[in-house]
């Protein structure tokens, strides 16, 4: 089964940073790759679909980029409600693969 | 735009089966365009894959859970259900079902219900 390596595992940055998240898959997955923000106590949220796809109704500061094994998740300007944990979601094979989390927190 | 809801009991006894309904409402469960699925998430983890099924009676489920799930369609009342048999505590979790706009391959998931917490405890 394909793996997915999420890092970092959590990761604390100001108001109006730059914030960025990647991905590894242990093999090549082309561009099938997702990303989703959970909030405490909500379900997921999807952002990104198929690597760099904004989701409708996603503000534009969230963007996703990448292809093959490594990608990269990115927050152009870090808002105080984007505090939550971020997900990245493989679908190269029928088993669907979630990363392990980056928790992200306001300084 | 679809909404979904899971119900069930919030705790099961080990060994026994867990048992989780998904009623969908805002279109038909029969649409040619969803698989419905089911994740879950134990306490302070992250998120694990169960599987998903499209009406038409195809199925995918995790590996490593596939000998215990079963996962069904009621046309009938709008809802799928999940069953997983055979639980240990290490099936506390929350339960989340959520559609894949696909008719063909599992991708994302766009749409999700709430959540609910099932604990495994005697």
């Amino acid at each position: 089964d394909i793996q997915v390596t999420q890092s970092p595992s959590s990761l604390s940055a100001s108001v109006g940073d730059r914030v960025t998240i990647t991905c590894q898959a242990s093999q090549d997955i082309a561009n099938y790759l997702n990303w989703y923000q959970q909030k405490p106590g909500k379900a997921p949220k999807l952002l990104i679909y198929d690597a760099s796809n904004l989701e409708t109704g996603v503000p534009s500061r969230f963007s996703g980029s990448g292809s093959g094994t490594h990608f990269t998740f990115t927050i152009s300007s870090l808002q105080p409600e984007d505090v939550a944990t971020y997900y990245c979601q493989e679908y190269e094979s029928l088993h669907i693969t979630f990363g392990q989390g980056t928790r992200l927190e306001i300084e | 735009q679809l909404q979904l809801q899971e119900s069930g009991p919030g705790r099961v006894k080990p060994s026994e089966t867990l048992s989780l309904t998904c009623t969908v409402s805002g279109d038909s469960i029969s649409a040619t365009v969803y698989y419905w699925g089911w994740i879950r998430q134990p306490p302070g983890k992250g998120l694990e894959w169960i599987g998903s099924t499209y009406y038409r009676g195809r199925t995918y489920s995790n590996p490593s859970l596939e000998s215990r799930v079963t996962m069904s369609i009621d046309k009938s009342k709008n809802q799928f259900s999940l069953s997983l048999s055979s639980v240990t505590a290490a099936d506390t979790a929350v339960y989340y079902c959520a559609t894949t706009p696909s008719a063909t391959i599992i991708t994302y998931f766009d749409y999700w219900g709430p959540g609910t917490l099932v604990s495994v405890s005697s």
